[in-house]
């Protein structure tokens, strides 16, 4: 049982460099999520999918854009990477926000 | 404005004692109270959760008590084990959005 898959699990970007995040879920859940978290900071939310054809920004969405490309896969994209993106990223799905979400082994990501 | 926060980044307690673990939260209209444990290198993994219209819930060694007039949930573990050392989460959900702490680092020490 897979459950929530993102792909790498680690990528070293240089500044200005673009790259995609992708994740994919087979539980067949309605709500799929992006979260980056930082030291102290906790996990905060930078977009989120609430069904198949709709995104909406989160917390801290400057920098990020986000493509749900069907049910199963909502994909995290950086077009141009600042250091400030260095982070540890978080893919997870749920049926519902008041339902408990599953969560990827995440992306170690460090823009130099 | 961080809205849900968790004021104790760390906890440590001896093993077989109880961790009571704190979080606050600023927006009324949140509806649903959530934690979760992390472990180095892993994703968060969901362990209770409460609606607001609820005032406690229980799942083994685990209680999350809710004081809506406090704006106040915490999170009971009987008794402690080593294997519960990890980062401990709150979050809070309104709509389709779900807002997290800061995290608390747990530490049992057998």
């Amino acid at each position: 049982n897979a459950g929530v898959t993102q792909t790498p699990k680690f990528q070293v970007l240089k500044t200005g460099q673009s790259m995609t995040l992708q994740c994919a879920q087979d539980m067949n859940h309605n709500s799929m999520y992006w979260y980056r978290q930082d030291p102290g900071m906790g996990l905060r939310l930078i977009y989120y999918s609430a069904s198949e054809g709709t995104t909406d920004k989160g917390e801290v969405p400057n920098g990020y854009n986000v493509s749900r490309l069907n049910k199963r896969e909502f994909s995290l994209r950086l077009e141009s990477a600042a250091p400030s993106q260095t982070s540890v990223y978080f893919c997870a799905s749920s049926d519902r926000a008041n339902t408990e979400a599953f969560f990827g082994q995440g992306t170690r990501l460090t823009v130099v | 404005d961080q809205q849900v926060k968790q004021n104790s980044p760390s906890l440590s307690v001896q093993e077989g004692r109880i961790s009571i673990l704190n979080c606050d939260y600023t927006n009324s209209m949140f509806d649903y109270f959530l934690w979760y444990k992390k472990y180095p290198a892993e994703g968060p993994t969901f362990l209770i959760s409460i609606s607001s219209i609820k005032d406690k819930n229980e799942d083994g060694r685990f209680t999350v008590f809710l004081n809506k007039s406090a704006k106040h949930l915490s999170l009971h573990i009987v008794p402690s084990q080593p294997g519960d050392s990890a980062v401990y989460f709150c979050a809070a959900s309104v709509a389709q959005k779900v807002t997290f702490g800061t995290g608390t680092k747990l530490q049992v020490i057998p």
